[in-house]
């Protein structure tokens, strides 16, 4: 049981590029998330997916797009990035949005 | 919506000290609560949870925490810290439509 993989596990962009940051789990969750975790801030909450083809908007979605065509996998998308997206971006799974979430590793993302 | 509020950011102990690191929630429903723990370089992982039952919850490694209803309260305890409890600590409150984390404390140990 790989659990939840996360990758790259670095990137740099420049303002304005555009990448997909991959998530995968194996462990058959229905409900997948994505958060940005900011110096003093905690994790806050991106996109979320209930389901294979049904995502919705977290709390700070601007910038980013999801989908989910599959149950294991939830890639988000930066459409152009810009500084204000410099964080560490963590996918979690889990049975559903009240239970107990389980983290990749993360991605650290540097825009300049 | 609901918050979550930590009070104390930053937690500097020396070894066999106790523990208590407060966390709030403003939502008034039913909720389900969550410490999660980082430990340098490492993902989080969940420290403990409530869901309903017993208010006082254990998690792993001696972590406790007390569910205080009429406080909107979650804090959480541990009666003698390790070198090795040196991590950051984020309190989580869920329903069924909403996940908010914590700002986070970071406690540093002391050998």
């Amino acid at each position: 049981n790989a659990g939840v993989t996360q990758t790259p596990k670095f990137q740099v962009l420049k303002t304005g590029q555009s990448m997909t940051l991959q998530c995968a789990q194996d462990m058959n969750h229905e409900y997948m998330s994505w958060y940005r975790q900011d110096p003093g801030m905690g994790l806050r909450l991106i996109h979320y997916s209930v389901g294979a083809g049904i995502t919705d908007q977290g709390e700070v979605p601007n910038g980013y797009n999801v989908s989910r065509s599959t149950t294991e996998d939830f890639p988000l998308r930066l459409l152009s990035a810009a500084p204000s997206q410099t964080s560490v971006y963590f996918c979690a799974s889990s049975y559903g949005l009240a239970d107990t979430q389980y983290f990749g590793p993360g991605t650290r993302l540097t825009v300049l | 919506a609901q918050s979550v509020s930590q009070h104390n950011h930053h937690v500097i102990l020396s070894e066999a000290a106790s523990l208590e690191l407060g966390c709030n929630y403003s939502y008034g429903g039913t909720v389900n609560l969550f410490w999660y723990v980082q430990y340098p370089g490492q993902h989080l992982q969940l420290l403990l949870k409530y869901f309903s039952g017993d208010p006082l919850v254990k998690g792993i490694k001696g972590f406790e925490a007390e569910f205080i209803k009429s406080k909107f309260s979650f804090n959480l305890r541990k009666p003698s810290v390790q070198w090795s409890d040196t991590a950051e600590y984020f309190c989580a409150v869920s329903n069924n439509n909403d996940m908010r984390f914590g700002a986070g404390t970071r406690l540093t140990v002391k050998p």
